[in-house]
């Protein structure tokens, strides 16, 4: 089962920040957080990842707390095309993805 | 950009027939990856290759699937008797070095129908 824990669903307003939070209490010290989203039944998109220290690419950015037990995904200005699912994976040495019911994020206009 | 590539996009076949799904992985990428999705469903870890071996595999890859990697580019998953239930997306997925700090892509999924 999926060691995380994240809202069934959110919503936010096209242009705003979204801030999506992922709970990871179990989390190991050398398991990184991973974050994907998939658009309909496209492929998982890969958007981020990061172990201890934030993150920022092209994409978002990701901030985990000084325990490690919980992480936000920031889209910065979301986009009616961000509304998926996202994903929130905590990766096992064996590099083992287990993924799990994700947060569905709708964009409204 | 690299990309994952999967064929065919949709595959019908009848209960009982063998099918064989495609990926081509990036090609610097050593780790090779299947999930499925059921519609509506999580997506869910089948098995993963590496040097021509089964690296891991989930319980729900049982005897009726197997994966090759038949050629340097193609990166296959054979079920043998296809069942109603096998009925799902497949995906494919790549990735360099393994670790936990390496970033699996995927592909665009073959929508797999069993009648």
């Amino acid at each position: 089962d999926a060691k995380t824990t994240q809202p069934t669903s959110m919503d936010c307003a096209e242009g705003r920040a979204a801030n999506l939070p992922c709970n990871h209490s179990t989390i190991s010290g050398n398991e990184y957080v991973y974050w994907y989203r998939q658009i309909h039944s496209q492929g998982p998109q890969y958007i981020i990842h990061g172990l201890k220290n934030n993150e920022t690419n092209e994409m978002a950015s990701l901030i985990i707390t000084e325990d490690r037990k919980s992480s936000t995904l920031i889209l910065p200005h979301a986009t009616l095309r961000d509304t998926a699912v996202y994903y929130c994976i905590v990766r096992a040495l064996n590099n083992d993805m287990r993924f799990g019911a994700g947060t569905r994020l709708t964009v409204k206009p | 950009e690299p990309e994952v590539t999967q064929t065919p996009s949709h595959q019908v076949t009848q209960m009982g027939q063998e099918v064989i799904l495609r990926c081509v992985p990036i090609s610097n990428h050593l780790y090779f990856y299947w999930y499925r999705q059921i519609l509506g469903q999580k997506v869910e870890f089948l098995v993963s290759f590496y040097n021509n071996e089964i690296s891991e595999k989930s319980e729900i890859f049982d005897d009726q699937f197997s994966v090759e990697r038949p050629d340097g580019s193609n990166f296959t998953l054979k079920i043998r008797s296809t069942k109603l239930e096998d009925s799902a997306m497949y995906f494919c997925a790549s990735s360099q070095t393994g670790t936990g700090e390496d970033t699996q892509y995927f592909g665009p999924g073959t929508r797999l129908t069993v009648l």
